[in-house]
């Protein structure tokens, strides 16, 4: 079965930088764009950034343009998120979800940032 | 990319129809035939319950329909029941390659 699995949340200072990954399994991951998705809490979704099944398009948020960096590495399933000179409002939690439109998605990591 | 327009709140009584309206532009719901749905319920991941305006995923109720009219796309849910008490997203895809999600409802049962 499909499963997508977040990690690498956690608590970070304003400023620091913090790496998301998203373990795929159950597809063929090597054939699915896919997203980032955060959502503050009590909030509604926000659209992160996405990246085409073999990297060759990225695509981001204006809110993270040139902080966030999207990746994916095919040969070990697994889609990355570089969050750089973070700020209180990405305190959030972090989805990562397959495909357009979004038909799997992990069950999330939290990121706090805060000093 | 503004976030699509929805009602923050809907209800309904269980066996009623409610619809949830979801309101962008020619650039993003008007433009193109790729709208989604989303639920969630409190604490769990967002579920796709519609697809491509119209489209339902297999394994969910066809109590739950999709549609659109110019820039506004709307979910119905017929039949409700006390389960369909949660929180639901419209999503589109934008001309910018990128999607946008509404700004999400809340339905009480």
């Amino acid at each position: 079965q499909v499963q997508l699995v977040e990690s690498g949340g956690g608590v970070v200072q304003p400023g620091r930088s913090l790496r998301l990954s998203c373990a795929a399994s159950g597809f063929t991951f090597s054939s699915y764009g896919m997203h980032w998705v955060r959502q503050v809490s009590g909030k509604g979704l926000e659209w992160v950034a996405v990246i085409w099944y073999d990297g060759s398009n990225k695509y981001y948020a204006d809110s993270v343009k040139g902080r966030f960096t999207i990746s994916r590495d095919n040969s070990k399933n697994t889609l990355y998120l570089q969050m750089n000179n973070l700020r209180a409002e990405d305190t959030a939690v972090y989805y990562c979800a397959r495909g357009v439109p979004a038909d799997y998605w992990g069950q999330g990591t939290l990121v706090t940032v805060s000093s | 990319q503004s976030a699509l327009t929805q009602p923050a709140s809907v209800s309904g009584s269980p066996g009623q129809p409610i619809t949830i309206s979801c309101t962008g532009t020619s650039s993003d719901v008007g433009g193109y035939n790729y709208v989604s749905w989303y639920q969630q319920h409190p604490g769990k991941a967002p579920k796709v319950m519609i697809y491509d305006v119209s489209n339902r995923p297999s394994g969910v109720s066809n109590r739950f329909s999709g549609s659109k009219s110019g820039n506004t796309a709307s979910l119905t849910i017929s039949g409700l029941q006390a389960e369909d008490e949660a929180d639901y997203y419209c999503s589109s895809y934008t001309s910018s390659s990128t999607p946008v999600f509404g700004g999400g409802t809340k339905l009480t049962v």
